[in-house]
């Protein structure tokens, strides 16, 4: 089976900066996508990791290291509208499986 | 705007009823996924079409179907629905269905309240 673990919760101060991290389990993995969802809004996408290292987007950052079944993303100079609850998510198999962590609800307090 | 329309953005119906719930994917994107987002829980795999066929299923009851349609919308089926049906059920849409194709955008979803 596949399975995946996340922080249920992280709390961080505005300007910092905060990882969070995603472990999983699956056979055929192809890549790791992270996704950002405000309270009551859609997923939207993030980031995407198929090789190991770092890839870089403005203030996000996203890391996979396949040897260790491991990713994370890192937020650096929070802001208060980061607040939100962020995916990671795993694809595997010949069709593009996709798998859903449950996810890490984000707190930016001032 | 992901470009992704989901209709009815809500939907309140009775134990055992069926309900149809409609996506229309981006302009240009052949692949449509559903997924079910319970209350403060993650995003569960329904289904995914890619040009009107079924690619990849994830946890779809049997009383649900789905089917992407020529003009490549889609709908997804809720049939003999129980309270544990009421959720957010999103649609998503990307341009391929292969890894590489991997970013996909959200409809707004369609809350489902079964009562």
């Amino acid at each position: 089976g596949q399975s995946l673990e996340q922080p249920s919760e992280v709390t961080a101060v505005e300007g910092a900066i905060v990882q969070i991290n995603c472990t999983y389990q699956t056979s055929g993995f192809y890549g790791l996508s992270w996704y950002q969802q405000h309270d009551g809004g859609a997923p939207t996408f993030l980031s995407y990791n198929g090789l190991d290292g770092l890839e870089e987007t403005g203030r996000f950052s996203s890391f996979l290291s396949r040897s260790d079944s491991y990713g994370y993303l890192l937020l650096q100079e929070l802001q208060m509208k980061d607040s939100a609850s962020y995916f990671c998510a795993v694809y595997s198999g010949g069709y593009q499986k996709v798998t859903f962590g449950t996810g890490t609800k984000l707190q930016v307090i001032p | 705007d992901s470009g992704v329309t989901q209709t009815p953005k809500h939907l309140i119906t009775a134990t055992g009823q069926r309900v149809t719930l409609r996506c229309s994917p981006r302009s240009g994107d052949l692949s449509v996924y559903w997924y079910q987002q319970s209350l403060d829980q993650g995003l569960q795999f329904l289904i995914q079409y890619y040009n009107g066929e079924e690619r990849a299923k994830g946890n779809i009851l049997e009383r649900f179907s789905a089917q992407q349609f020529p003009d490549l919308h889609s709908e997804l089926n809720l049939s003999s629905l129980e309270l544990g049906d009421s959720a957010l059920y999103f649609c998503a849409s990307s341009v391929g269905a292969g890894a590489e194709n991997t970013e996909a955008f959200f409809g707004q979803g369609t809350r489902l309240t079964v009562v």
